[in-house]
């Protein structure tokens, strides 16, 4: 069954470095989101992805964050100076052309020291 | 806006017992609902979802929903646990708004099943 798959599964980086999430969405995917759930809270929606621009974004995507899909396969978030409060997991996710029903990944674990 | 609250954030069970963990939402249009459960260490997966349809949803291991559109209510259950259902339960909600959806989630309730 096909799933979506993201890299790297658990990363551990310094205060104020770039961190890149990758994501792989299922191939006919057409709309695509990025998720984040700090340690024992809940799963808090931040961005979602359609036709190659932002779709619509929450409070938690400030500046400091961005998304891309560089080719027809990969969709990448970006947090370009991580603070202590980015560690979280995140989960990247993607829907079909129906767009009723979302499936994540497995998540990306960011642990910022 | 939608909403989901899960009324209870932890659920102590013993094993073989019956089971049911409460989700409410609201919401000013027509949405979808979901179950997803995340087992320790591991992401989101699909447990259950109403569409639409019969009110009264299934899941392969045994868990079932019942949408209850009087009440706003999802609540999910099992007639008999498992050890190995031990994880995170998430209520989810979705409102179509014309092109592309997305979920809003509840707090999470954890389901601890006691031998």
């Amino acid at each position: 069954e096909p799933e979506v798959t993201q890299t790297p599964s658990h990363q551990v980086t310094q205060m104020g470095q770039e961190v890149i999430l990758r994501c792989v969405p299922i191939s006919n995917h057409l709309y695509f989101y990025w998720y984040r759930q700090i340690l024992g809270q809940k799963v808090e929606f931040l961005v979602s992805f359609y036709n190659n621009e932002i779709s619509e974004k929450s409070e938690i995507f400030d500046d400091q964050f961005s998304v891309e899909r560089p080719d027809g396969s990969n969709f990448t978030l970006k947090i370009r100076s991580t603070k202590l409060e980015d560690s979280a997991m995140y989960f990247c996710a993607s829907t079909p052309p129906s767009g009723n029903t979302i499936y994540f990944g497995e998540g990306s674990w960011l642990t910022v020291v | 806006a939608q909403s989901v609250t899960q009324l209870d954030s932890q659920v102590p069970v013993f094993e073989e017992a019956p089971v049911e963990l409460r989700c409410n939402y609201s919401s000013s249009v027509s949405v979808y609902l979901f179950w997803y459960v995340q087992y320790p260490n591991q992401g989101l997966q699909l447990l259950l979802k109403y569409l639409s349809g019969s009110t009264l949803v299934e899941s392969i291991n045994g868990f079932e929903a019942e949408f209850n559109k009087s009440q706003t209510s999802f609540h999910l259950r099992k007639p008999s646990v498992h050890i190995s259902d031990t994880a995170e339960y998430f209520c989810a909600v979705m409102a179509f708004s014309g092109g592309y959806n997305k979920l809003i989630f509840g707090a999470g309730t954890r389901l601890a099943v006691h031998p």
